[in-house]
């Protein structure tokens, strides 16, 4: 099926340092979601994302949702331990069948304490 | 948002059984969907279950093999049938909250051996 572009597929970073990955498709989306999973757990969701342009924050998380609707980006401030796991972004259109779920394949960072 | 309950978090099972994986919602919701991770993949979806309907099946994936129960809006099961190694992963049910995009169960880890 189809999946978005992820990248980096993982990083390895020091405490304290910004974190930035992001999301492209060759189609076009209403909305852009941004999960985290940690091991043993369900992915949780951190931003959503649903007009054009739109920058969003949550806490060190920043988002924005890119002007062409086909891509968009997630930074991490100045990471923590606690900012471990699987990130993953999610594409979705706005009607029928395009309203499933489109899925990156994950970004996976590691924080060197 | 949506509390969701999964049942087994984990199991360890024979080839050729079958195993139930039930998801309870805290919440009516209309749709429910069931995911399979791979190890170290991302999410595919499997089906979208509907209150009153059959399931929705996505490509590659069959009411035989992985049977699903919707008796109610709060509660679906997922039956993974006939099981192989291959059919070890992590099964994840999730429901669209519209406050808060799409909600996750801890998931279930499955291995067959």
């Amino acid at each position: 099926g189809q999946q978005l572009n992820q990248s980096p597929q993982s990083m390895f970073i020091q405490e304290g340092e910004d974190v930035s990955m992001n999301c492209t498709s060759s189609s076009i989306f209403n909305t852009w979601l941004w999960y985290k999973q940690e091991p043993g757990e369900g992915p949780v969701l951190l931003i959503a994302l649903y007009k054009a342009g739109e920058l969003t924050s949550n806490g060190r998380l920043t988002a924005q949702f890119g002007i062409t609707r086909k891509d968009s980006f997630l930074n991490i401030s100045a990471s923590i331990p606690s900012d471990v796991g699987i990130y993953f972004c999610a594409g979705q259109g706005n009607a029928g069948n395009n309203r499933k779920l489109i899925w990156g394949l994950g970004t996976s960072l590691a924080v060197n304490p | 948002s949506a509390v969701i309950s999964q049942k087994p978090s984990r199991d360890i099972c024979q080839r050729g059984t079958s195993l139930t994986i039930q998801c309870q919602v805290d919440s009516q919701v209309t749709m429910m969907f069931w995911y399979r991770q791979q190890p170290g993949q991302s999410l595919t979806l499997i089906a979208t279950a509907n209150q009153g309907s059959e399931a929705t099946y996505e490509s590659g994936f069959v009411i035989d093999k992985f049977p699903i129960s919707r008796p109610n809006l709060t509660f679906s099961t997922l039956t993974v049938s006939n099981m192989s190694p291959e059919d070890s992963s992590i099964y994840l049910c999730s429901v669209e909250d519209l406050s808060y995009g799409y909600t996750f169960g801890s998931g279930t880890r499955l291995t067959v051996v």
